[in-house]
């Protein structure tokens, strides 16, 4: 079984531009969560994904991040313009009925 | 307001000792309780959870954690250590507030080295 997978490792980009993060869920997992990990922080709720739809976004720092999953299946977190403040990794994780969470490597985002 | 908190940023422990990881949590009703850990450059990794029953808790790797309600505490534990165990551990509890299962709340980590 294909575990979570994220896109791309790392990303470098400059205030102000806009990223996109991807997503690929374990294959038949409904659930999708955006977790994020600002600083050597806590790891925190950003949004989640029942298939295609949104269930609870109460994590999203501001309306510069949008989260979509298409047909219920990848997911993309855009961040648009980026801020020095959105630096961190982000991950992704997927479930299915009652099983754990399972996380993908993540996305460690750098803004300068 | 709902939190988990892991007080040691780092964890230092010769191979072969015991260690413990300490995790602290705050939540509304009864907790659900998880450790995960981290490898480097990988993600997170499910090592247990504690939902009901017994209060001590086996999980993957030869850990296990003591639920300890009055105390409010969640220590992961392993007899003993191996230099492969050097990771990053979280600590995290549902969010009881939310209706979503698979909310949680993190510590902010705590960082295991063994020493061979």
């Amino acid at each position: 079984e294909a575990g979570v997978t994220q896109f791309p490792s790392h990303s470098v980009i400059e205030k102000g531009q806009t990223v996109t993060l991807r997503c690929d869920p374990i294959s038949g997992h409904d659930n999708l969560y955006w977790y994020r990990r600002v600083m050597g922080k806590e790891i925190k709720f950003l949004l989640h994904f029942v298939k295609e739809s949104k269930q609870d976004e109460s994590g999203m720092p501001n309306n510069r991040f949008l989260a979509e999953r298409t047909g219920g299946t990848y997911s993309t977190l855009k961040v648009q313009p980026a801020e020095l403040e959105d630096s961190g990794v982000y991950f992704c994780a997927s479930s299915q009925g009652s099983s754990p969470l399972h996380f993908g490597n993540g996305t460690r985002l750098t803004v300068t | 307001a709902q939190s988990v908190a892991q007080p040691e940023d780092q964890v230092n422990v010769a191979e072969g000792n015991p260690l413990t990881v300490k995790c602290t949590y705050s939540v509304s009703g009864n907790p659900y309780l998880f450790w995960y850990v981290q490898y480097p450059n990988r993600g997170l990794q499910f090592l247990l959870k504690y939902i009901t029953g017994d209060n001590l808790v086996k999980g993957s790797y030869g850990f296990e954690a003591e639920f300890n309600k009055s105390q409010t505490s969640f220590h992961l534990k392993k007899p003993s250590a191996l230099v492969s165990d050097s990771a990053l551990y979280f600590c995290a509890v549902r969010d009881t507030l939310s209706y979503n299962t698979d909310k949680l709340i993190f510590g902010t980590g705590t960082r295991l080295q063994v020493f061979p």
